[in-house]
Formats: structure tokens, sequence, C-alpha cells
């Protein structure tokens, strides 16, 4: 089945900091989507891209739809404490809309 | 205005039992998708309904069923409960199917399934 390589895996973040995460598709999608997940709760949409090549900004995030359709990346720029949690990408590549392919997780914390 | 509400939020079963899970979409969206978050891991597409009609369906057994209402609002059932079962249960919504800015997915806080 269709897979995302999403990378890191986990990272730990230092206030202030710019952070930068990717993923990758083994085919061309639709459409590519980001969300942030907090324990206990359910995933948040941060930022959707519908074309290739869209570079899209949510206040200090902004996220990029690949040219080749198979990778979007998402940067935070200045980490503060409340980014901590877990980024998921997600993309559509076809068939119902509905059908997104989750990528494993980006894990933030706080650098110690 | 209410996001995608979920019940119940937490519940816990013994295998081989049966559950229901239910899902209230966005007030104006049609469409509600069904997934399954299992601990460390993305979620997983189980089901698309879109007008009551079965728009997808993931690579989850026969054992796993959806249905929707005509108020769009959405139940998943989930028949001969395995360990395996427990997760994380999403519903989302959109306003529709088509690939679109306006038919972004959102997320509910999901309900947790522990299987014993």
């Amino acid at each position: 089945g269709q897979q995302l390589n999403q990378s890191p895996q986990s990272m730990f973040i230092q206030e202030g900091e710019d952070v930068s995460m990717n993923c990758t598709s083994s085919s061309i999608f639709n459409t590519w989507l980001w969300y942030k997940q907090d324990p206990g709760e359910g995933p948040v949409l941060l930022i959707a891209l519908y074309k290739a090549g869209e570079l899209t900004s949510n206040g200090r995030l902004t996220a990029q739809f690949g040219i080749t359709r198979k990778d979007s990346f998402l940067n935070i720029s200045a980490s503060i404490p409340s980014d901590v949690g877990i980024y998921f990408c997600a993309g559509n590549y076809g068939g119902s809309q509905g059908n997104l392919i989750f990528g494993k997780g980006t894990k933030l914390s706080v650098k110690p | 205005d209410a996001g995608v509400t979920q019940s119940p939020t937490h519940l816990i079963k013994t295998r081989g039992q049966h559950v229901t899970l239910r899902c209230s979409p966005i007030s104006g969206h049609k469409s509600v998708s069904w997934y399954q978050q299992v601990l460390g891991q993305g979620p997983q597409f189980i089901f698309q309904y879109y007008e009551k009609e079965e728009r997808g369906r993931g690579n989850f057994p026969d054992r796993f069923s959806a249905r929707q209402f005509p108020n769009y609002s959405s139940e998943l059932n989930v028949n001969a409960l395995l360990l395996g079962d427990s997760a994380l249960y999403l519903c989302a919504s959109s306003p529709g199917v088509g690939r679109s800015s306006g038919n972004t997915i959102y997320f509910g806080e999901g309900s947790w399934l522990t299987v014993v």
C-alpha cells in the first residue's frame, strides 16, 4: 500500500529555534495536509496544500507542496514551548478524498 | 460552532464483545470518515461516508462496519473485538468529497477503546 516517510521521527527544540520536518511518498499525491496532535486529543489541522509548488503560511508555520508532488515540508520559525507535540503529515493520492494516508509523526520535545 | 463530536470518549470492552462509536460532524458537513490510531502510529483510514453512502473503505476486516444517518451523523461498529482493536478511533468531517480547499478534513478528539 501507499507509504509516507516522515522525518525526523523526533527532535528536541530550544525556544527560539527554527524547526523543519518533511514527508516523502512513494506515489504522486494530490493533497498534502499537516496536523498537530497533543496527548489524548485528535489531530488539529495546521496547513492544507492542494497544488504542486504551493507555499502556505499560518503564523510561524510554513509548508510547501513539492513540485514532484511526492513530498512536502513543514517549517516552524522561532519555536515556543507550546509547539511541543506530535506533527503528522497526511496526503491523498486519489480515490476517496477522505482517505488520507498519514506519516508516523515527528515528535517535538523541549531540549533538556 | 461545535467541532466534530464523538462519544463515548473512553470505554473498556472484553474480547468478543461488540462496540458502537458515534460521531456528529461539524454543522453543514456531509462527509464523515473514520480512522483508527494505534499508540505510536499515525491514523489509519477505515471508512468514508457521504450522503449516507460508503465512498471509501480501508484495509480492515469485515468485523468493522459503519453507517451514516440522514442528519449526517455516523456510527462505527466493531464486532468480535480483539485485543488488537485497542486504539483511539477518530472521526473526521468535511463539507463534501471533492479535492479543494473547501473540503478540508477536521478531526474530533476521538474515542479511546481498550479491549481486555
